[in-house]
């Protein structure tokens, strides 16, 4: 059993069009994250959610929304994708709202 | 505001060899701080948290850290390093609520036969 999944695994897209990513888990968890991971492995966490307060990382552009229909789902919504926006995204969950436990196999954006 | 300083970039040592990856921080209380592993294509996993308590703390796969108020560092140990320690490895600092962590740029593990 997948304790966090994301779909999809890759994403190619032009500029300037809207995409989502799906991320669910099956742990039970109260806390969702979305992390981006850039090509030189630097991790950045952009949103943590938990029982419906969103917690967001002031760097990160309002074009980005994560979208959340129940616990176990938290989806990263992105507006008008620009070059930058190519990276890895991870979704990650935790029972303890201090850390990120559990992460998904992640998304590789490519923005062209 | 707070850091994340993992001097090392790569190190490579042998296999059955001991290991440590060192890690500085900076933080102004006191500092959650975690450490990752990533092998190469996958997500992340959690290796060891601390948070309070005993400095010296366990974490899975054989991993251990200690906290050095003193030093402010929490550097990574491991006795006997496996091949398939080789990856990634991520220190992270932050607070009660995760959406405030930062993490280190990261330190690679190569392991020699």
């Amino acid at each position: 059993d997948t304790a966090v999944s994301q779909t999809p695994k890759y994403l190619v897209t032009q500029m300037g069009n809207d995409k989502s990513i799906k991320c669910e888990q099956n742990l039970g968890h109260d806390t969702m994250y979305w992390y981006k991971q850039d090509s030189k492995k630097f991790l950045k966490i952009m949103f943590s959610y938990n029982n419906k307060e969103l917690i967001i990382n002031e760097t990160v552009p309002n074009r980005f929304s994560p979208k959340s229909p129940d616990k176990a789902h938290l989806n990263l919504h992105i507006n008008s994708l620009e070059l930058g926006d190519s990276a890895v995204y991870f979704c990650a969950s935790s029972q303890d709202r201090s850390l990120a436990e559990f992460f998904g196999p992640g998304t590789r954006l490519t923005v062209l | 505001a707070q850091s994340v300083t993992q001097p090392d970039i790569h190190i490579t040592v042998s296999e059955g060899a001991s290991l440590e990856l060192r890690c500085n921080y900076s933080y102004g209380a006191t500092p959650y701080l975690f450490w990752y592993v990533q092998s190469p294509g996958q997500g992340l996993q959690l290796l060891l948290k601390y948070f309070s308590g005993d400095t010296l703390v366990q974490g899975i796969k054989g991993f251990e850290a200690e906290f050095k108020r003193s030093q402010s560092s929490f550097n990574l140990r491991k006795p006997s390093v496996h091949w398939s320690d080789a990856a990634e490895y991520f220190c992270a600092v932050g607070g009660p609520n995760a959406g405030k962590s930062t993490f280190g740029d990261g330190t690679t593990l190569t392991v020699k036969p």
